[in-house]
């Protein structure tokens, strides 16, 4: 069983609409999340970044964490075109240490005008 | 501010060949990570350096090994070129005393 498991894709949604990404994972010791977006053949940029359960608002991104479920979601609101990229959530904890991230395999987006 | 800079952008060896690749942090950060991206795939954690040590190796071979100077800035190694390791390089600065890691554009290796 994969640490992080994500549904690839590809999502297709016109422009203005909510988007739902997901992630769900397998060690409890997870502490640390981030949503991260990557644009073709760039590195990754760090979008939200969340420690422990809850919820983090930033401009039209909404992260949620509930680790009782060990599932975390990425809301968009008013999808724009320039949203269309890949996005990657992000994870760590426990025995593994802070720093050693463990990555979905990443959602590719288009966001259609 | 300079973000993390990585280079070179794109490098082509053969298979056996040895390759270098270098990251400079965001001034400020004392810690890096390295990765390693497979088109279609999340990144893979390799190593996190601070102050010059090694404080965490992901399941990468032997091959790969890596230094922190003590400019802060890193060096990535690998040994005995396969063509598995084609692959986009990714090194982090870790933000001090926080968990944020800000990417690099990275390093896309080919080999052939």
């Amino acid at each position: 069983q994969k640490e992080v498991e994500q549904d690839p894709g590809p999502l297709s949604v016109p422009e203005g609409a909510i988007v739902s990404l997901n992630c769900t994972y397998s060690n409890s010791a997870f502490q640390y999340f981030m949503w991260y977006r990557q644009y073709s053949r760039k590195g990754p940029e760090l979008l939200m970044y969340t420690y422990s359960s809850g919820n983090k608002e930033d401009g039209r991104f909404t992260a949620q964490v509930d680790k009782s479920s060990k599932y975390i979601s990425l809301f968009i609101r008013d999808s724009q075109p320039s949203d269309s990229a890949t996005y990657l959530c992000a994870m760590s904890g426990g025995s593994t240490g802070a720093n050693n991230l463990f990555f979905g395999t990443g959602t590719r987006l288009t966001v259609i005008p | 501010d300079a973000g993390v800079t990585q280079s070179p952008t794109h490098l082509i060896k053969t298979r056996g060949q040895q390759v270098t690749l270098r990251c400079s942090p965001i001034s400020g950060h004392k810690s890096v990570s390295w990765y390693q991206q497979v088109l279609g795939q999340g990144p893979q954690f390799i190593f996190q350096y601070y102050e010059k040590e090694e404080r965490g190796r992901g399941n990468f071979p032997d091959r790969f090994s890596a230094r922190q100077f003590p400019n802060y800035s890193s060096e990535l190694n690998v040994n005995a070129l396969l063509l598995g390791d084609s692959a986009l390089y990714l090194c982090a600065s870790i933000r001090t005393g926080y968990n944020e890691q800000f990417f690099g554009p990275g390093t896309r290796l080919t080999v052939l």
